[in-house]
């Protein structure tokens, strides 16, 4: 069915080192996909987008790549600091429509000192 | 500004009780959902308004109602808890609902029903 789901539910990863964090969907109609951080207790916050017309976008330490070939999304975060722990979340959309979201079951991670 | 704020932040429920949960908005925005999250989990769309006096439904909106009467508040009720509904509930607001994802999440309600 269609779906968005995470490769691995939990990261721990170095303080200073890079961060990739993967996603998996299965639908091929999927044209908009999201990163979401959500620190513990609060809401999620968005971080970068791209859509399926691109393959890789940029961002303030951080990069999206979108392999449609293999409908696989991963978010890179580089030199990873400790305010980075929180868990991420993908998202996809059909039809570029904000309303038909659909999240995926997110990613923990854990920057260590 | 405060962004997307929601009340209470916490409520413990019997079963069969209702209550409503308050989102506002302060960035204009005409779009509004409500969203669960349960372990384990992603988000899920309860309900969703594209504009003040409109609702639409989720993916998951049985047992839950809503109500857009001024474009900054998105209420959410629960007519009679059931215990399925022991979650946490975030409300989120953007300016548009096509190509763009970057929905503005408030700090989330957690309700328990026992």
């Amino acid at each position: 069915g269609e779906n968005v789901g995470l490769h691995l539910p939990t990261l721990s990863v170095q303080e200073g080192d890079n961060s990739i964090i993967n996603c998996a969907y299965s639908n091929s109609a999927s044209d908009y996909f999201i990163w979401y951080k959500q620190e513990s207790g609060k809401g999620p916050q968005f971080i970068i987008d791209i859509r399926s017309n691109m393959d890789k976008r940029q961002g303030q330490r951080v990069t999206v790549l979108l392999n449609k070939t293999v409908k696989h999304l991963s978010l890179q975060i580089a030199a990873t600091q400790p305010g980075d722990s929180a868990v991420y979340f993908c998202a996809e959309t059909r039809g570029g429509s904000a309303r038909q979201l659909t999240f995926g079951s997110g990613t923990q991670l854990t920057v260590l000192p | 500004n405060a962004g997307v704020t929601q009340t209470p932040k916490f409520r413990v429920l019997k079963t069969g009780q209702s209550m409503t949960l308050l989102c506002a908005q302060d960035m204009n925005h005409e779009y509004m959902y409500w969203y669960r999250q349960d372990p384990g989990m992603g988000l899920r769309l309860i309900h969703y308004s594209v504009g003040e006096g409109t609702t639409a439904k989720g993916e998951v909106p049985d047992g839950y109602n809503v109500s857009r009467l001024k474009k900054q508040n998105f209420l959410l009720g629960l007519e009679s808890a059931a215990p399925s509904q022991t979650s946490v509930y975030f409300c989120a607001s953007s300016a548009s609902g096509g190509n763009t994802g970057e929905l503005f999440f408030g700090e989330g309600s957690r309700l328990t029903v026992l």
